[in-house]
Order: structure tokens, then sequence, then C-alpha cells
């Protein structure tokens, strides 16, 4: 498998300012992770894939300037909010893919914006 | 939408028994799996079951997988009060295969 660390785990904001989260893979060279993001007692909705070395792939909906990713290295994604507003906060998680096709998961980054 | 729906959306059980949670989705798949999610943490993956198999186990987990319905079910046995938890069902279509859409969601509820 893999290990993800997702940092911060907890997260508050003014808003209209922006927030990064990292996501690590410690031991596992990710050339593609994925994040999610979930609203409470809902599924987890994918937002984007995120690709080492190149721009990240959004899904349908989900805006590009307003949720920034950058994977500048195999062990290492980022998403930032910019602009944050209320209907920002959620629970943001991002995942590796492995080789087998099953995905590890960070713990987690709780947004909440003021 | 290609997304699960989880039936049913809450379980609550004794410990001991069996805890059944079934998934359906709509379109061709890769592979189906199964994770799972203490509140407010991370997805733990359980179990991978490829579209070519049809039941799968690991330990207390058993993973059936039926294309032409286009379902799968989780049987956990024997449960155990740690293991409530929301459970997800995930598909990954065909020709991508870690490209993964959640399902609803089942919170089980495993008392004493």
């Amino acid at each position: 498998g893999a290990v993800v660390s997702q940092h911060p785990s907890r997260v508050i904001c003014k808003s209209g300012t922006s927030v990064k989260i990292e996501c690590r893979s410690l031991d596992f060279q990710a050339t593609t992770m994925f994040w999610y993001r979930q609203f409470p007692k809902q599924s987890l909705m994918l937002m984007a894939t995120s690709n080492e070395g190149s721009k990240a792939t959004y899904e349908q909906g989900v805006e590009k300037d307003k949720f920034l990713i950058n994977h500048a290295s195999l062990t290492l994604s980022t998403l930032t909010v910019t602009s944050a507003h209320p209907e920002d906060s959620s629970f943001y998680i991002c995942s590796v893919s492995t080789y087998t096709g099953e995905l590890f998961f960070g713990e987690g980054s709780r947004l909440t914006v003021l | 939408s290609q997304q699960g729906e989880e039936d049913p959306q809450a379980l609550s059980i004794q410990e001991g028994e069996n805890a059944t949670m079934n998934c359906s989705y709509k379109t061709s798949i890769n592979n189906l799996q199964w994770y799972r999610q203490n509140s407010g943490r991370g997805l733990v993956h359980l179990i991978l079951i490829r579209s070519n198999e049809r039941e799968k186990h690991s330990g207390r987990l058993r993973v059936t997988l039926d294309t032409s319905k286009k379902s799968s079910s989780l049987l956990i046995t024997a449960s155990r009060a740690a293991d409530t938890a929301s459970y997800f069902c995930a598909t990954a279509l065909t020709g991508t295969a870690s490209k993964l859409t959640f399902g609803t969601g089942t919170r089980l509820q495993v008392t004493l």
C-alpha cells in the first residue's frame, strides 16, 4: 500500500482568504493523486485528478481557478482554495493511486470558512 | 452519473450479528471496491473485486459482485463494536482503473 499524509487536518479561515492543503505520499512515488470533497454525512465527490508534472484534470462543475492544484513532485500535491467563502467549508481528502487500482487516502482536512 | 446507490443508508445491529450492505451502479466497470470511513477520518480500503470475479473474502468480509444486475454486496460476519463506521462502495469504469466514483454510503452502528 501507500502511506498518505495530509496537512493541515483542520483549518479555520476568514472569508476571502486562501488556504493551502498538502498531500504527501510518504512511501510511494505517486504520479497520480486524487482530490475529493465530502459534505457532512454525504459521499465523496471527485474534484480533480492531480498529475505529476502536468496540469490537473478537473471534474465537471469544479472551478479550476477556485481550486488550484499543484503536483510538482512524485510525493507532494497541494490544493489551494482561493478566496474561500463559507460554502467552501467542507472535508477535503486526497488519495494516492497505486498500480493495483486501490486508493490510499490521507486523513482529510476539515476547512471551515467564517 | 455513475455514482452508486447503497442500501440501506443506515444499519444498526448488535455485536455478533452479521451486517449486509448493498451497492448498485449504472454502467460497466473495471472493478468495484469497498472502503470504510470512521467519522471525520480518511477512508481505508477493504477489498477490491474485479469485473470477472463473483465473490471475494478477506477475514470477516465477504464481497459479491453480480455484473448482470450491476450490484455488489458487502457482508461483515460476527460484527464488533469497532466495525461501527460508514462503508462506501466505489466503482472504477472500464479503462480507467484507478479513478473511482463513490456510492452514497451505509452508516453502520454496532451496539454492545
